[in-house]
Order: C-alpha cells, then sequence, then structure tokens
C-alpha cells in the first residue's frame, strides 16, 4: 500500500514567493496533520484536519500560512508570501480510526528553503 | 512547561546490545497515548510503537517494547539487540484527551542514538 504521499520533495524560492506543498494522505485515513521541524522549534503541529474539516490551526504561525483540504485524498498548505525563517521540513501525516487516536503516519517530508 | 522530556540528547550503544531511551510525560489527563517514531538520517518519520494510558501491559513490537510507569509518568523505550541500522534520532511524543480538539501530538526533542559495531 502506499504511504502518505508528499511533493514536492524539495523546494527552493526566493522571499515573497508562494509556496505550495501538497499531500495525499494515505486512503482510508480520516485525520490529516501538518507538521513543521526545525532545528530550533522541533517538530510541531500546525494543523490537523478530520473528516477534511480544519480542526485545531493554533499552531499555524500567521495568516502567510493557510491549509486547505478539499477531499479526503488531498490537502495543501500554501505560504505567501514565503520567509526565509520559513525554511524548514514540512511533513504531512495521516491516521485512521477515532479521531486519528492511534499512530499517525508520517509522509517523506518537503524540504524548503526560503533564500 | 515540557510536556515530554527526553533528557538524553545522545546515545551509544554497542551492537547486539539492549537500549534504553528516557522519557517522561506531563499531563493531567486520564486518557492519553504515548508513542515514539524513529527518524534516520534520510529524515523520513517512522513509527514504532505506541501505549495508551489505560493499557495494562506494555507494548511490545519485535524488538522495541515501552517501558510504561504510569506513576511516574514515564514512558521509556527499550531496543533489544541494537542493529547498525538503528542509528537515528528517536521522539517520544504524546497525545492528550481522546479525540476532538485535543488529539494532536506533541513531541520531545529528540534523543540521537549511536549504534557502534
Amino acid at each position: 500500500d502506499a504511504g502518505v504521499i508528499q511533493s514536492p520533495r524539495h523546494e527552493v524560492t526566493e522571499m515573497g514567493q508562494e509556496v505550495t506543498l501538497r499531500c495525499k494522505p494515505i486512503s482510508g485515513h480520516n485525520s490529516l496533520f501538518w507538521y513543521r521541524q526545525t532545528m530550533m522549534r522541533g517538530l510541531e503541529l500546525l494543523i490537523y484536519f478530520n473528516n477534511n474539516v480544519p480542526i485545531d490551526d493554533s499552531g499555524m504561525p500567521e495568516d502567510r500560512f493557510s491549509a486547505k483540504m478539499p477531499n479526503a485524498s488531498f490537502s495543501t498548505l500554501k505560504i505567501q508570501p514565503s520567509e526565509p525563517r520559513d525554511s524548514a521540513v514540512y511533513f504531512c501525516a495521516s491516521s485512521a480510526g477515532l479521531a486519528g487516536l492511534r499512530e499517525q503516519y508520517f509522509g517523506p517530508g518537503t524540504r524548503l528553503t526560503v533564500t | 512547561a515540557q510536556k515530554i522530556t527526553q533528557t538524553q540528547p545522545g546515545m551509544f550503544v554497542q551492537e547486539k546490545e539492549a537500549v534504553t531511551l528516557d522519557c517522561t510525560y506531563d499531563t493531567s489527563d486520564q486518557s492519553y497515548g504515548l508513542f515514539w517514531y524513529k527518524q534516520p538520517s534520510s529524515g523520513e518519520m517512522i513509527f514504532l510503537i505506541y501505549q495508551g494510558s489505560y493499557d495494562e501491559q506494555n507494548a511490545t513490537e519485535g524488538r522495541y517494547s515501552l517501558n510504561f510507569q504510569k506513576a511516574r509518568k514515564s514512558a521509556n523505550l527499550v531496543i533489544s539487540a541494537s542493529q547498525l541500522g538503528d542509528s537515528a534520532m528517536y521522539f517520544c511524543a504524546m497525545r492528550e484527551g481522546y479525540g476532538g480538539a485535543t488529539n494532536k501530538l506533541i513531541f520531545g526533542t529528540g534523543t540521537l542514538l549511536a549504534v557502534q559495531p
């Protein structure tokens, strides 16, 4: 079975540009999570969806960040405009069961570099 | 206050030996879940093991076991018979509550394990 799919795997962009990260969760999973990993802050949850509905976006750093989940098999995380401090690895994860109580399965991550 | 504390930034272990990675947590919830993830140098996050707060027995998955001591609020990962491929960063995480808005995982800062031949 295919795991969580993320694209692109690497993204290099200039400050001020719009960046869109994409995620396809594992088929049948009803919860989807976006995380960011940096050396300074470690792994932090940005937002999560349950049955395509955003449940908790308290980790979204600011209005420059937005996330959507138009259907059960696709989600995007958009940064507009991007800044150098957004450079990080962005992970998407999905989980099954009751509101994702059990393990979350992570995608390979998107390494974002903003110059 | 830190919700998940991993006090060992780095650990060394000899191949074929067992190693324990420490994790303590802080929660006032009665229902919660504890997780361990492995992150090798390639960067992916790999789920290893899960322990629910109401599980009476310690979780085991192959060479991984979770030493769950509820009263001490600790959830240490034990890796038996270490292999070179176990060299990686290991993260402890906690989910508080039961569903709904409290579903997010909170991660510790990780422990970097190096297995020596």
